[in-house]
Parts: structure tokens; sequence; C-alpha cells
């Protein structure tokens, strides 16, 4: 049973780059969140996808867009990159709009230089 | 919006020593609670959750008790083990259940 996986692993980009992070949920699930982790924090919420569209999003500017395509796996975008989107992020997936189980992914660690 | 405050690491204890990691909420109604763990170089897994006040969840020797009284979750185990060092996350969800509020994560470290 295949988890949720995420790529690239690691990325550098320059300060107003833009990035493009993907992730397939675990088998069986539909919906997809995504997560930013600063170093030595808790994540925080970035917006949740279900049925191809965003249902929630979390306190984070419009630089921050995603998609979720027909196979359920989904992109995370940033745009003109800023020196404090350093950080790890997280995929997770579940069940349903609803459901309370999020599995997560090992993440994708970006540093912006 | 939910918030989450845990106790600030890093705990260092013995093997076999008692392990409480505390967490309080602050939250609109009653959200579902939940305790993620981080080992390093690896995403969360979730370790146990609790849905209601009283609930109790439990898994690997960790627990704890959702206590609406005190708006706390205090994560607990009896004998922790070398294998056990990590971060651990409290995380509280939105009354929609498609948000996870997380705590800033305590770090264990069990010395041999």
């Amino acid at each position: 049973d295949a988890g949720v996986t995420q790529s690239p692993t690691h990325l550098i980009k320059t300060r107003g780059q833009q990035v493009t992070l993907r992730c397939s949920p675990k088998s069986g699930h539909d919906t997809v969140s995504w997560y930013q982790q600063a170093l030595g924090q808790g994540p925080q919420f970035i917006f949740q996808y279900y049925e191809e569209e965003e249902r929630q999003r979390g306190n984070f500017p419009d630089r921050f867009s995603g998609h979720q395509f027909p196979n359920y796996s989904s992109e995370l975008n940033v745009n003109a990159l800023l020196l404090g989107d350093s950080a790890l992020y997280l995929c997770a997936s579940s069940l349903g709009q609803g459901d309370y189980e999020q599995y997560f992914g090992p993440g994708t660690r970006l540093t912006v230089t | 919006g939910n918030s989450v405050t845990q106790m600030e690491g890093p705990v260092t204890l013995s093997e076999e020593a008692f392990l409480t990691i505390n967490c309080t909420y602050t939250a609109t109604g009653y959200p579902s609670l939940f305790w993620y763990v981080q080992y390093p170089g690896e995403g969360l897994q979730l370790l146990l959750k609790a849905t209601k006040a009283d609930d109790k969840g439990s898994n690997k020797g960790f627990e704890a008790t959702y206590r609406k009284e005190t708006t706390s979750f205090h994560l607990e185990k009896g004998s922790v083990q070398v294998s056990d060092s990590a971060v651990y996350f409290c995380a509280a969800a939105n009354n929609a259940g498609n948000m996870l509020t997380f705590g800033g994560g305590t770090r264990l470290m069990v010395k041999p």
C-alpha cells in the first residue's frame, strides 16, 4: 500500500523565483492538504484540496497556490520566493473532506538563497 | 481559530523513565485532538487521537486523555525507550475537520 509521496526531496531556489512541489496521496485517498514547517516549529496549514478545488485556506498570501488533478495528486506553487519561504513543505492526504486522520509524506525541503 | 500550546523541550530522560509532555488548547467547541511524532528526516506519523471529552487515545504504550475541563491533552508513557527519541507534536482539528493546528513541538531525547 503506497503511502504519501512527495517530490523533489530537496530544492534550492533563488529569491524571486518560482517553485512547484508535487504530492501523490496515499492509495485510496482523495483529499490533499499542504503544510509549511519552518525549522524548529510546528507545521502550519496552507490549504486543502478536495474534488480539484481549494476547500480551506490558512493564513498564507496569494503567492501560494495549488492544484489538484483528477487522479487526486496535487501541486503547490510558490511565486516570488522570499528567504522566509525556506521550510519543509509537508503534504498530507485523507479520505474525504472532513476526515480527521491525515497521513503525511516525508516532505520537500525548500531552501531559498 | 484554534491554538495549541505544548511544553518546550528538549526533554531529556533516561531509558525506562516516565514521560509527560503537556499540551493545552484554545478552541471554539470541542475539537478532535491528536499527537503526532516526527523522527529525524521523516514526515509526521499519527501517534494517537481522541475525538471527544474524556476519550483516551493510546498507541505503542503512549496515552493521552481529552480533558475539556482543563482544555488539555497531555501525552504520557510509563517507560520510555531510546527508540522513542523524536519530536512530538500536539494538534487540534477545526470544526470541519479539514485543518490541523499544531503546537510548536517538543523534542524528546532518551539516553541509555
